[in-house]
């Protein structure tokens, strides 16, 4: 089975501008959640989509938003970027969502926000 | 805030020797899974442990958990120069529903050919 797959690898905003990051989970799995690592803040929970429902969120401002398709492909959409959203955006996927099974994370996209 | 502690937060060792790596939580879990991440890039899964579960091994590691301590520790044996990375544990909790991970902050270790 592929893997975890999120695009792009790399981004480069300024400030005030939006962006989209999209991830594909493993194929027959149903939850996906995205994560944000900085160096300051470590990995931290941003939300978790099951069956196209966002089931989980984390304590992360507005701007931070996603969704999920009927094919269980995710984005994740930051509005109105700040320097401080530069970091690695890592999704995970798991087959049920329970939290009993194994997450499987994609390479993750680096954005820089200038 | 991050729920686990790890320790250490950087380890440095030389090829052949044994590494250990240990994980603390606050909360009741389900699960317990470490994962491998070499220099910013994603996170390998390295082994999950259950709650009822008390010791894992997988090729050359070893996992145990001891829930009454709240504690982990990963076992490398026989390290090799290519296990340098960092090692960061984390949890799923009985208080928190889906598939929310709460991670450590991570031991960074260091394999010397």
């Amino acid at each position: 089975k592929a893997g975890v797959t999120q695009t792009p690898r790399y981004l480069i905003k300024t400030r005030g501008q939006q962006v989209t990051l999209s991830c594909s989970p493993i194929s027959g799995h149903r939850s996906v959640s995205w994560y944000q690592q900085t160096p300051g803040q470590g990995l931290q929970f941003l939300f978790e989509y099951f069956s196209e429902t966002q089931r989980n969120k984390g304590n992360f401002p507005g701007r931070f938003s996603g969704r999920q398709f009927s094919n269980s492909r995710s984005e994740m959409n930051v509005s109105t970027l700040e320097l401080g959203d530069s970091a690695l955006y890592l999704c995970a996927s798991s087959s049920s969502g329970t939290g009993y099974n194994e997450q499987f994370f994609g390479p993750g996209t680096r954005l820089t926000v200038l | 805030s991050q729920q686990g502690e790890e320790d250490p937060q950087a380890l440095s060792i030389q090829e052949g020797e044994n590494a250990t790596m240990n994980c603390s939580y606050k909360t009741s879990i389900n699960n317990l899974q470490w994962y491998r991440q070499n220099s910013g890039r994603g996170l390998v899964h390295l082994i999950l442990i259950r709650s009822n579960e008390r010791e894992k091994h997988s090729g050359r590691l070893r996992v145990t958990l001891d829930t009454s301590k709240k504690s982990s520790s990963l076992l490398i044996t026989a390290s090799r120069a290519a296990d340098t990375a960092s090692y960061f544990c984390a949890t799923s909790g009985e208080e928190t529903s889906g598939s929310r991970l709460t991670f450590g902050e991570g031991t960074q270790l260091t394999v010397n050919p």
